[in-house]
């Protein structure tokens, strides 16, 4: 099993510039998690989603994150337009619909806004 | 919504020592009270869980203790190792609320 995929693993961008970032779950997970982790606020879920569909995304800080899920391979977290602030590692983890409290960690794209 | 407060920040402590970790919260619904290890610049990993219908849970020199009643829990090590050196999270909640984390350093 590859585990959780996550690319890039580092993305080094300017303000104001869009990022994508990239998730493959688990195969025959249905749980998809976004993390954002930071020094200062630690391990912060931004958005969940069952089945492909966002369940819960009161985490996401502002208009300019957005996330989607085309399918239950793959998902994509995007900011636009790109700040300093949102310099942080990006985490994604997956799990079982029936388990979402066992989840497994992407490596993590470490985002560097400058 | 749920919260987690963990301490200490930071722990220092040689090697062979014993080491605990405590997160409090507030939601009396949680049943289900992860920990995790995150070594410098990998990813979160569960290493011990432990669910409300019991009090404590032993994994070699890892073991996690729950008070329901007093809503804290806590993170054991024994005989620590300068591998265990990591910072530990707590969490708790079906979609899992992180504590800030414990910089544990284990000195030779």
């Amino acid at each position: 099993d590859a585990g959780v995929i996550q690319s890039p693993r580092h993305e080094v961008t300017e303000m104001g510039q869009e990022v994508t970032l990239r998730c493959k779950p688990i195969s025959g997970h249905n749980s998809l998690f976004w993390y954002r982790q930071t020094m200062m606020r630690g391990l912060e879920l931004l958005i969940y989603f069952n089945n492909n569909v966002p369940i819960d995304d009161s985490g996401m800080p502002e208009d300019r994150f957005s996330a989607k899920m085309p399918n239950a391979s793959f998902s994509t977290l995007k900011i636009q337009p790109s700040e300093p602030r949102d310099s942080a590692v990006y985490f994604c983890a997956s799990s079982l619909l029936g388990k979402l409290e066992t989840q497994y960690f992407g490596p993590g794209t470490r985002l560097l806004v400058l | 919504g749920e919260n987690v407060e963990q301490h200490p920040s930071t722990l220092s402590v040689q090697e062979g020592d014993s080491a605990v970790i405590k997160c409090t919260y507030s939601d009396s619904a949680s049943n289900y009270f992860p920990w995790y290890k995150q070594e410098l610049g990998k990813r979160p990993q569960l290493i011990i869980d432990i669910r409300s219908n019991v009090g404590e849970k032993k994994d070699q020199r890892i073991a996690v203790t729950l008070n329901k009643t007093a809503k804290h829990f806590s993170l054991h090590i024994t005989e620590t190792q300068p591998e265990d050196s990591a910072v530990y999270f707590c969490a708790l909640g079906s979609t899992l609320t992180f504590g800030k984390g414990t910089m544990l350093l284990v000195s030779p």
